[in-house]
């Protein structure tokens, strides 16, 4: 079973606030590494897929960046809004093709 | 606008029970999966289908079954509900090409508590 670590588990804001986390994962067999927001009561949604080294992706105010050499990605929120407030869920996806989630980050952001 | 489609959205039944968890989706992907959450734990792989008549399982055990005699319907069954397997269970469907740059579409979730 690989091993996919989120940090923080969980994280308070103020509405205003840029924040950040950390997904961590095995940096052999790199096929993808997925960004998913998860609200309470819905389904979790994409937000990105990486799968090059270096890569950067943009939408809005949030980005994430990706180092598969060292098995880390970044995900940034600028400027937080309550409706921000979720849990964020990263995935790895190695050469067999299956995805292996972390434990997610919970987002709450106070207006 | 839901593309997949998850029933029923809660189930509270009784342990001995025969249940079946349905998971629909139209957007024709050929890939279909189950995970399973325990509250606060991680999204874990339970079953998953590359097409019609291909079910393989994931990397955590499961006592359920799964069929998929078409491409848009992706059943889970257990056959007899036991209260471990209270859960929250989620189906996400992904296009074949899915190694490209095609998250999954992840359904609503069937949150089963066997009493």
């Amino acid at each position: 079973i690989l091993n996919v670590e989120q940090s923080p588990q969980s994280l308070h804001v103020q509405e205003g606030d840029s924040t950040n986390f950390t997904c961590s994962f095995p940096s052999s067999n790199f096929y993808a590494l997925h960004w998913y927001r998860w609200e309470t009561a819905k389904s979790p949604e994409a937000l990105f897929v990486m799968t090059l080294n270096g890569d950067e992706k943009k939408k809005g105010r949030i980005s994430a960046t990706l180092n598969t050499k060292e098995g880390y990605s970044y995900l940034y929120i600028k400027g937080s809004q309550p409706e921000d407030s979720a849990t964020y869920l990263c995935a790895f996806n190695n050469a067999g093709n299956m995805l292996t989630f972390g434990g997610g980050t919970r987002l709450m952001v106070k207006p | 606008e839901a593309d997949i489609y998850q029933t029923p959205r809660y189930l509270v039944i009784g342990t001995g029970k025969k249940i079946t968890l349905e998971c629909s989706q139209t957007m024709g992907h050929d890939k279909m999966y189950w995970y399973q959450q325990d509250p606060g734990m991680e999204l874990h792989l339970i079953h998953y289908s590359y097409g019609v008549n291909s079910t393989e399982k994931g990397d955590l055990s499961s006592e359920s079954t799964v069929s998929r005699i078409r491409t848009e319907h992706f059943p889970l069954t257990l056959e007899s509900a036991r209260p471990s397997h209270t859960s929250q269970y989620l189906c996400a469907s992904s296009p074949r090409a899915s190694r490209a740059n095609y998250g999954y579409t992840f359904g609503s979730g069937t949150r089963l508590t066997v009493v």
